[in-house]
């Protein structure tokens, strides 16, 4: 069974641009998210999502970033009009339906955004 | 709120010595713990785990225990090798509905032979 798939794992954009950046669970896991780790700081929560659906993006900055999960591929976390500041790594972790009390996630190798 | 505060590292020791790496949480409900465990380039591991008081998480020889009284779950090892050179992280979520994981910032440790 494949772990969580980050891609790509690094990824350059000038300011401006737009980042995309895809996120497979593991097979049979239906619940992503999404965290940024800013350098020397520790892991953030940004959003939670279902199959098709946004449960929790509590953690999202308010403009240029948003999150889908479609019923069929990967899930996205888009970055429109980058600014260094988005410069950080972002993991993406899964877990599988009714793991909610658990919270037990596994998590991807990360894909590394810099801006410049 | 919910925070996790870690021992700042980098922590640097020789092989076969004790490790001790500190975590101390706040919490507005009642936590589980976590410690996980990010070897160079790769992506977080759970390492070990524990959802209720006086509960011992343990893996691989490493060890924490949950602890209400201090708000504490302090990860240790006896007696560490090279291939544990990795950095680790605390975590905590509530489970009170929310699902996201709060972290510390990581504690880097480097084994030398």
């Amino acid at each position: 069974n494949a772990g969580v798939m980050q891609n790509p794992r690094h990824l350059v954009r000038r300011r401006g641009q737009e980042a995309r950046l895809r996120c497979s669970p593991m097979k049979g896991h239906s619940h992503v998210y999404w965290y940024r780790q800013l350098p020397e700081e520790g892991l953030k929560f940004m959003v939670y999502l279902q199959k098709e659906n946004i449960i929790d993006e509590s953690g999202m900055p308010k403009e240029r970033f948003s999150a889908e999960f479609p019923k069929e591929g990967p899930s996205i976390l888009r970055i429109q009009q980058v600014v260094r500041g988005d410069s950080a790594a972002y993991f993406c972790a899964s877990s599988p339906p009714g793991q909610e009390g658990l919270h037990e996630q596994y998590f991807g190798p990360g894909t590394r955004l810099t801006v410049t | 709120g919910n925070s996790v505060t870690q021992m700042e590292g980098p922590v640097t020791l020789s092989e076969e010595a004790f490790l001790t790496i500190n975590c101390t949480y706040t919490a507005t409900g009642y936590p589980s713990l976590f410690w996980y465990v990010q070897y160079p380039g790769e992506g977080l591991q759970l390492l070990l785990k524990a959802t209720k008081a006086d509960d011992k998480g343990s893996n691989k020889g490493f060890e924490a225990t949950y602890r209400k009284e201090t708000t504490s779950f302090h990860l240790e090892k006896g007696s560490v090798q090279v291939s544990d050179s990795a950095v680790y992280f605390c975590a905590l979520s509530v489970q009170t509905g929310a699902n996201n994981l709060f972290f510390g910032t990581g504690t880097r440790l480097t084994v030398i032979p």
